[in-house]
């Protein structure tokens, strides 16, 4: 079974803090993503890699970053976190980069 | 970009019960994938499904490529189905960068 997994399930931060959200897969997939989900707005793309070292933005990069040092970790940053930056981050990963997405549970950020 | 369009937004089903999901896109894709979000925000992959049709269990799902649509049946409702499906189109663009892009969902509640 593919298990992707994600530091924290909650997580609350102070505006201007950088913040860091960690995701780890264990099927020696090639591609990671990140998402944000946010009512009425649905699922949208932050960033994803295509391999170790590699990334490509997504729709929504403005106010992240993200690295990928080692091919099971990708690691997304909130440089200074802000208030419109609450929300539900989920990440995914997939051998194919247009194979089938396995994802996580979620991190649910808070921002005050 | 491609549209994605799923129907019904809402639904109330008596446990027991089937129902059919619908995804419309508006474009030629590479993929189609069908998640089930549970209570918890977990996104769970139930298909992979670029054409024909797949059967897993109580669900099975059809994807008619070359219509733009594809359907999730899912019979003999248990409550343990309610959540939120959601349907995901990936698509290469022009300039070879690849995208999955969701569509808002459906929202199933089952009730006992």
């Amino acid at each position: 079974d593919v298990k992707v997994t994600q530091s924290s399930r909650y997580l609350v931060k102070r505006t201007g803090e950088k913040v860091f959200l960690e995701c780890v897969q264990d099927m020696d997939h090639e591609n990671m993503f990140w998402y944000r989900q946010d009512p009425g707005l649905g699922l949208r793309l932050i960033y994803f890699s295509y391999d170790v070292k590699m990334k490509e933005k997504g729709d929504i990069p403005e106010g992240y970053s993200v690295s990928r040092e080692k091919k099971e970790r990708f690691s997304l940053i909130l440089e200074s976190a802000s208030t419109n930056q609450t929300s539900m981050y989920l990440c995914a990963s997939s051998f194919d980069l247009a194979g089938a997405q396995y994802f996580g549970p979620g991190t649910r950020l808070t921002v005050t | 970009g491609i549209q994605v369009e799923q129907s019904p937004p809402d639904l109330i089903l008596q446990e027991g019960a089937n129902s059919t999901l619908r995804c419309n896109f508006s474009d030629s894709v590479n993929n189609l994938q069908w998640f089930h979000q549970n209570p918890w925000g977990q996104l769970i992959n139930l298909f992979y499904i670029p054409s024909g049709t797949k059967q897993n269990g109580r669900l099975s799902a059809t994807t008619v490529a070359t219509e733009r649509y594809s359907l999730l049946y899912i019979s003999s409702s248990q409550t343990t189905d309610s959540g939120v499906y959601f349907c995901a189109v990936g698509a290469y663009s022009g300039a070879g960068s690849y995208q999955l892009t969701f569509g808002k969902g459906t929202k199933l509640s089952v009730i006992p």
